[in-house]
């Protein structure tokens, strides 16, 4: 069955260093997003990207985050100096199509900023 | 806006028993509804989703869930809970209006007993 991977599980940073985080959505699939969960809250939506261009991004996706795809099966988000309240964990999701609702979730990145 | 309300963080029942996860949601239209499972170390898992047509839906490993919308709830319940089904459950809501984003509730830790 198809899955949505992202790399790595775990990365540890220093506030400041910028990250990029990875996940390759299902293949057939146009809708990509990005959520995180810091530890003991809800999980959050940061981003959402559709033919090639942000669609939509939240209060937390200031200028410090971006994403990209770039190619056709990547898709990356990156952040450009750490912060400590970055840590959490970084789901990737991607959805065939708008109207099947539906999305399919990657098992996520711990990020850790020290 | 929309959003989602799980009530009780933590929920511990008895093997055998009966599963009760609480899901109410605000939204100004017609709410897609969907409960997600995450294991240990593992990504988020659709259990079930609601969009439109029959109130009562089922999802995989017996569980099942009900709109109503005279309640704004779409609890998630299973008849009889197995040691396996102990993991953490989210309730959400799409924003379908726009990206179709989630909206998540902040999750339920199910703890089955033996």
């Amino acid at each position: 069955e198809p899955e949505v991977t992202q790399t790595p599980s775990h990365q540890v940073t220093q506030m400041g260093q910028e990250v990029i985080l990875r996940c390759v959505p299902i293949s057939n699939h146009l809708y990509f997003y990005w959520y995180r969960q810091i530890l003991g809250q809800k999980v959050e939506f940061l981003v959402s990207f559709y033919n090639n261009e942000i669609s939509e991004k939240s209060e937390i996706f200031d200028d410090q985050f971006s994403v990209e795809r770039p190619d056709g099966s990547n898709f990356t988000l990156k952040i450009r100096s750490t912060k400590l309240e970055d840590s959490a964990m970084y789901f990737c999701a991607s959805s065939e199509l708008a109207v099947t609702y539906e999305q399919y979730f990657g098992p996520g990145t711990r990020l850790t900023v020290t | 806006a929309q959003s989602v309300t799980q009530l009780g963080s933590h929920v511990s029942v008895s093997e055998g028993a009966l599963v009760l996860l609480r899901c109410n949601y605000s939204s100004s239209v017609p709410p897609y509804l969907f409960w997600y499972v995450q294991y240990p170390n593992q990504g988020l898992q659709l259990l079930l989703k609601y969009t439109t047509g029959a109130t009562l839906v089922k999802g995989i490993n017996g569980f099942e869930a009900e709109f109503k919308k005279s309640e704004t709830s779409f609890h998630l319940t299973k008849p009889s809970a197995h040691m396996s089904d102990a993991a953490e459950y989210f309730c959400a809501v799409s924003d379908n209006t726009g990206t179709y984003k989630y909206i998540f509730g902040t999750g339920t830790r199910l703890k089955v007993l033996a």
